[in-house]
């Protein structure tokens, strides 16, 4: 069964600063990756996916992360963070074969200072 | 679309009640899910359902969780008898899957429940 892990529980950075929000997954076959966003109060928006092909993948609000095979890793990175990008951040992994059970890791929460 | 819709928004009771949580997927969507979220176990997937049908309910914590889907448009989430434990935001979501993996999950507001 694939697995999710993100270590950082929170994340503070300041405002215009980068940001890199890690997370690694486990499974014993072909994987789909997803970054969602949780804004407070609301239920979780997809930020981006990665289905095949290039390993970059760019979302939306300026993220991008980077699939690493290698490392069973889809690291979470944005150059320049907003006040607006407070949120809490869950990456999720699905197998190729059951893709639509997806599995969320337990989430970070990014915190952003001015 | 209004998106998918689940209710209460917020639900306070006392342990030992029955409880009931409700969702209407976004129409024409034929996969839909439960998940929890506590701070302690982050995002917990329950059970989801394709065309209606359970697939995957090894989610679910215990008997006193039970999850029903009559129809396309409504589907709903029972814990009975409740406990303080089970104090979390439930969520729902829902899915137009087309078998390449590019699922797109929609999520309600969620359900916050509060087991005193």
């Amino acid at each position: 069964a694939q697995s999710v892990t993100q270590l950082d529980s929170q994340v503070p950075v300041f405002e215009e600063a980068p940001v890199e929000l890690r997370c690694n997954y486990s499974s014993s076959v072909s994987v789909y990756l997803f970054w969602y966003v949780q804004y407070p109060n609301q239920g979780l928006q997809l930020l981006l996916k990665y289905l095949s092909g290039s390993t970059l993948v760019k979302g939306i609000n300026g993220f991008e992360a980077e699939f690493n095979k290698s490392q069973t890793s889809f690291h979470l990175r944005k150059p320049s963070v907003h006040i607006s990008d407070t949120a809490e951040y869950f990456c999720a992994v699905s197998e190729r074969s059951s893709a639509s059970k997806i599995i969320f890791g337990s989430g970070t929460r990014l915190s952003i200072r001015p | 679309d209004a998106g998918v819709i689940q209710s209460p928004r917020h639900e306070v009771t006392e342990m030992g009640q029955e409880v009931t949580l409700r969702c209407k997927p976004i129409s024409g969507h034929d996969y839909l899910f439960w998940y929890r979220q506590t701070m302690m176990r982050g995002l917990e997937l329950l059970i989801y359902f394709n065309n209606n049908v359970p697939i995957d309910d090894s989610g679910m914590p215990e008997d006193r969780f039970s999850a029903k889907m009559p129809n396309a448009s409504f589907s709903t989430l029972k814990i009975q008898p409740s406990e303080p434990r089970d104090s979390a935001v439930y969520f729902c979501a829902s899915s137009l899957t087309r078998g390449l993996g590019n699922e797109k999950l929609f999520f309600g507001s969620g359900t916050q429940l509060s087991v005193l």
